[in-house]
């Protein structure tokens, strides 16, 4: 059964940082993953697919990169700013059958000015 | 740019009873969703439909879920007799636009069940 776990649970910075947040996996065989957003109370806003083929995307400052074989992706933020403050959520799709994803239980990210 | 809406923001029920929830999809997507997150939880799958039928279901779909598409906007997820472990955020997703695998969350229901 795959898990997924996301370290840290939560990260607060100064603006201006670069952040990583982690996202790992127990089960290399994967579809995809894909990055998301949370602000409280609110529904999930896609950021970055990765496809299992891929080894990262970009989309202005986020930059996703997956490495199958250690069961890891990384979410880079560049330059952080007050307004990416949300928990940060990533979901693995599994090949082969059942596409059902695994969410991990997020990063809580502040931002303070 | 389209977006995934959901009907009502905030459902409150008695234990007991049916409650309907509301989704509109992207237009040109193709998959549709319904995930839950109880508070402070992980977000769980719930079901998954495809082509006018249920394609993955998780063990969490029981019995008491059922989800329709009875027109070519509307999806929906019943629960026939809610209980209090029903309480939760329900969220509609869709996938199947230009970025086929890409999926695309409502901003949910807080369902209440008192």
């Amino acid at each position: 059964k795959q898990e997924v776990t996301q370290i840290p649970a939560a990260l607060s910075v100064p603006e201006g940082e670069n952040l990583v947040l982690n996202c790992s996996f127990t089960d290399s065989a994967i579809y995809n993953l894909q990055w998301f957003r949370q602000d409280p109370g609110k529904g999930l806003t896609s950021l970055l697919l990765i496809q299992s083929s891929q080894r990262e995307q970009t989309s202005g400052r986020l930059n996703a990169s997956l490495d199958k074989s250690s069961g890891r992706s990384t979410l880079y933020i560049a330059a952080s700013q007050p307004g990416d403050s949300a928990t940060y959520l990533c979901a693995v799709r599994p090949r082969g059958g059942s596409y059902i994803p695994t969410f991990g239980r997020g990063t809580s990210l502040i931002v303070h000015p | 740019e389209p977006e995934v809406t959901q009907t009502p923001s905030h459902q409150v029920t008695q234990m007991g009873q049916e409650v309907i929830l509301r989704c509109v999809p992207i237009s040109n997507h193709l998959y549709f969703y319904w995930y839950r997150q109880i508070l402070g939880q992980k977000v769980e799958f719930l079901v998954s439909f495809y082509n006018n039928e249920i394609s993955e279901k998780s063990e969490i779909f029981d019995d008491q879920f059922s989800v329709e598409r009875p027109d070519g906007s509307n999806f929906t997820l019943k629960i026939r007799s809610t209980k209090l472990e029903d309480s939760a955020m329900y969220f509609c997703a869709c996938s199947g636009g230009q970025g086929v695998d890409e999926q695309f969350f409502g901003p949910g229901t807080r369902l209440t069940v008192l």
